[in-house]
């Protein structure tokens, strides 16, 4: 059954600090993966993107990683921001099939404390 | 001002009114997508159209219906059919590998 786990479910830091989010994914045959970034009662918006070929990729302060061969991705966020707190969700997509075949995890909430 | 708008933000029903919810888009995107989001679970997909006049279910259609008359819009109708209607619900439109959501509508049905 395809699948994508995140944790840690919640995350409490500090302002300034960093932190790394996790995902691991059983999606089969794969395509991409990507992490949105959903603030509260908002529409996620996309942080990065990547294909089967890519490890890692930069977005401003967030940089994302993948392990095709483990399944695994990370997000890091570097020097926290307030604005930061949110729900950052992690989605794999299965390669083929007419609607995109987006397998969802339920998300990291994230807060960030002054 | 570009990308998806959904109206309202906030709905109210009472159980056994059928509601329809907004979303329109102006990127040209061809394919549109609703998804349900309920606290603590992921996004799951309720219907999605690739181009107009043409629609499919998605894995929780039960209770929804929807039409795609016109390339930009993609409205939802909840009916009264649908079990446990109170959710956040979200629409997308998608170019490529990229999707892009809606603000979302958040319904409660009392």
């Amino acid at each position: 059954k395809n699948q994508v786990e995140q944790s840690p479910q919640s995350l409490i830091i500090l302002e300034g600090k960093n932190c790394t989010l996790q995902c691991n994914y059983t999606v089969s045959p794969f395509s991409n993966l990507r992490w949105y970034k959903q603030d509260t009662g908002r529409g996620p918006v996309s942080l990065t993107i990547m294909t089967f070929s890519e490890n890692t990729k930069s977005n401003g302060r967030y940089t994302a990683t993948l392990d095709a061969d483990t399944k695994q991705s990370s997000l890091h966020i570097t020097a926290s921001q307030l604005s930061d707190s949110a729900s950052y969700i992690c989605v794999v997509s299965v390669y083929g099939g007419s609607q995109g075949n987006l397998i969802f995890g339920k998300g990291t909430k994230l807060s960030v404390k002054p | 001002d570009g990308g998806i708008t959904q109206s309202p933000k906030y709905l109210f029903r009472k159980e056994g009114q059928n509601v329809t919810l907004s979303c329109e888009q102006n990127l040209n995107h061809d394919a549109m997508y609703w998804y349900r989001q309920d606290p603590g679970q992921g996004l799951r997909l309720i219907y999605y159209s690739q181009i107009v006049n043409d629609f499919q279910k998605g894995d929780i259609a039960e209770g929804y219906s929807v039409s795609r008359e016109k390339k930009e819009s993609f409205p939802l109708t909840v009916t009264s059919a649908q079990k446990n209607p109170t959710a956040f619900y979200l629409c997308a439109s998608r170019s490529g590998y990229e999707q892009y959501f809606g603000p979302g509508t958040r319904l409660t049905v009392t």
